[in-house]
């Protein structure tokens, strides 16, 4: 089945504790991206890659890293989370750019306390 | 002021009504426009693309695009209880680029 999945689900975690948000798509697309989704903001993109080896910078990308050394997976890194990053966060995917249909994958609900 | 205004909602309308979304930007460079769909708990799915204006229609749905006003539109025709699910506008400067959210607007279908 084509599918993008994220790992954790759910997560609560705590100021300062680096964390790992995986992402993986198994449609061998190209062109993969990070979204955070907060009431009354709407979906908002952290950041993007066209590519192996290559990533941007989305609308929010301050306390995000990013890296895409497999075409499959494209984790978020969160250094040194803080309470405001606690949000729900999306990684989508699509065969070349933006504009194709991009499947998302289920959410990942994370807390920082 | 947002790149992006999306009217938030709720909307609530009965089964069977044409159904109004909308959404205004401010960046003139924006040439691809986007409707999603998100159903609760759940991620967006792409439910129109167009590329600059015009129109574009795809069974009860009809995506209106008006580059000279800055203004986009999801028009659903008879609408049905499982239309009932947040709608986000988005859209992009060139293809592949940053992508930009409408917030959403919740909509509910009333039996």
């Amino acid at each position: 089945e084509a599918q993008v999945t994220q790992n954790p689900r759910y997560l609560i975690t705590v100021t300062g504790k680096k964390l790992t948000v995986t992402c993986s798509q198994n449609m061998n697309h190209e062109y993969m991206s990070w979204y955070r989704q907060d009431p009354g903001l709407g979906l908002r993109q952290i950041y993007y890659s066209m590519n192996v080896e290559v990533t941007d910078k989305g609308d929010v990308p301050e306390g995000y890293k990013v890296s895409r050394k497999e075409k499959r997976n494209f984790p978020l890194i969160l250094e040194s989370p803080s309470p405001n990053q606690t949000s729900l966060y999306f990684c989508a995917s699509s065969l070349s750019s933006g504009a194709d249909t991009q499947y998302f994958g289920p959410g990942t609900r994370l807390t920082v306390l | 002021q947002k790149e992006v205004e999306q009217d938030p909602g709720p909307l609530s309308v009965p089964e069977g009504a044409i159904v109004s979304l909308n959404c205004t930007y401010s960046n003139s460079a924006f040439q691809y426009f986007m409707w999603y769909r998100q159903y609760s708990r759940k991620g967006p799915e792409l439910l129109m693309y167009t590329y600059s204006s015009g129109n574009k229609e795809d069974g009860r749905f009809t995506a209106q695009v008006d580059k000279s006003s800055k203004y986009i539109s999801l028009f659903i025709r008879d609408s049905q209880p499982s239309d009932s699910a947040t709608y986000l506008c988005a859209m992009s400067a060139v293809q592949g680029g940053k992508l930009i959210f409408g917030q959403g607007t919740e909509l509910s279908v009333k039996p």
